[in-house]
């Protein structure tokens, strides 16, 4: 049974690109959600998806945006990157349903040069 | 802001011995998750806690919970090298109207277990 899936497992882009980010979830779980750690703090809530939609957001700019598909899978897409984008980005998926446990993935780190 | 803060920053211990983290948080929960993270790499999950439950084990691992001092405990025992990684605690307060919860994660505990 695969669990949480992430690619690509690094990536150095450009100030000012834009990259995308997938994650696929563990077998049976239905809801995405992606996290930014950034050196040395624990990781922040981005947004999370259900049901190709987004349920909920953090205190990101809309420079960060996301996308489900029908097979649960998961993409994190960032506009015009900043140097303080540069962190890790990780993926959690959970099963709908109140007070369940969320598995997390490898992550992709990213450095924005 | 982040919900949940670890105790302390750093632990060094020798192997063999215990080693005790504690999270406090501000809000009051449905849960609480302890993760295990080794050199920035991804999280992994050790435990949940959910509000009604005061204690858990897990092999070497027991998670004590307590919600009027809105604080938890992570303690492992007869600590490995192995168990050298940061350990988070997660906060999730969503109210049970709602069928998403989203985590809150404190800076974590470094913890250092020498040979």
């Amino acid at each position: 049974d695969a669990g949480v899936t992430q690619s690509p497992t690094h990536l150095i882009k450009t100030r000012g690109q834009q990259v995308t980010l997938r994650c696929s979830p563990k077998s049976g779980h239905d809801t995405v959600s992606w996290y930014q750690q950034a050196l040395g703090q624990g990781p922040q809530f981005i947004f999370q998806y259900y049901e190709e939609e987004e349920r909920q957001r953090g205190n990101f700019p809309d420079r960060f945006s996301g996308h489900q598909f029908p097979n649960y899978s998961s993409e994190l897409n960032v506009n015009a990157l900043l140097l303080g984008d540069s962190a890790l980005y990780l993926c959690a998926s959970s099963s709908l349903g109140w007070n369940t446990e969320a598995f997390f993935g490898q992550g992709t780190r990213l450095t924005v040069v | 802001s982040q919900q949940g803060e670890e105790d302390p920053q750093a632990l060094s211990i020798q192997e063999g011995e215990n080693a005790t983290m504690n999270c406090s948080y501000k809000t009051s929960i449905n849960n609480l998750q302890w993760y295990r993270q080794n050199s920035g790499r991804g999280l992994v999950h050790l435990i949940l806690i959910r509000s009604n439950e005061r204690e858990k084990h897990s092999g070497r691992l027991r998670v004590t919970l307590d919600t009027s001092k809105k604080s938890s405990s992570l303690l492992i025992t007869a600590s490995r090298a192995a168990d050298t990684a940061s350990y988070f605690c997660a906060t999730d307060n969503s109210n049970r109207g709602s069928t998403l919860g989203r985590l809150y994660f404190g800076r974590g505990t470094q913890l250092t277990v020498w040979p």
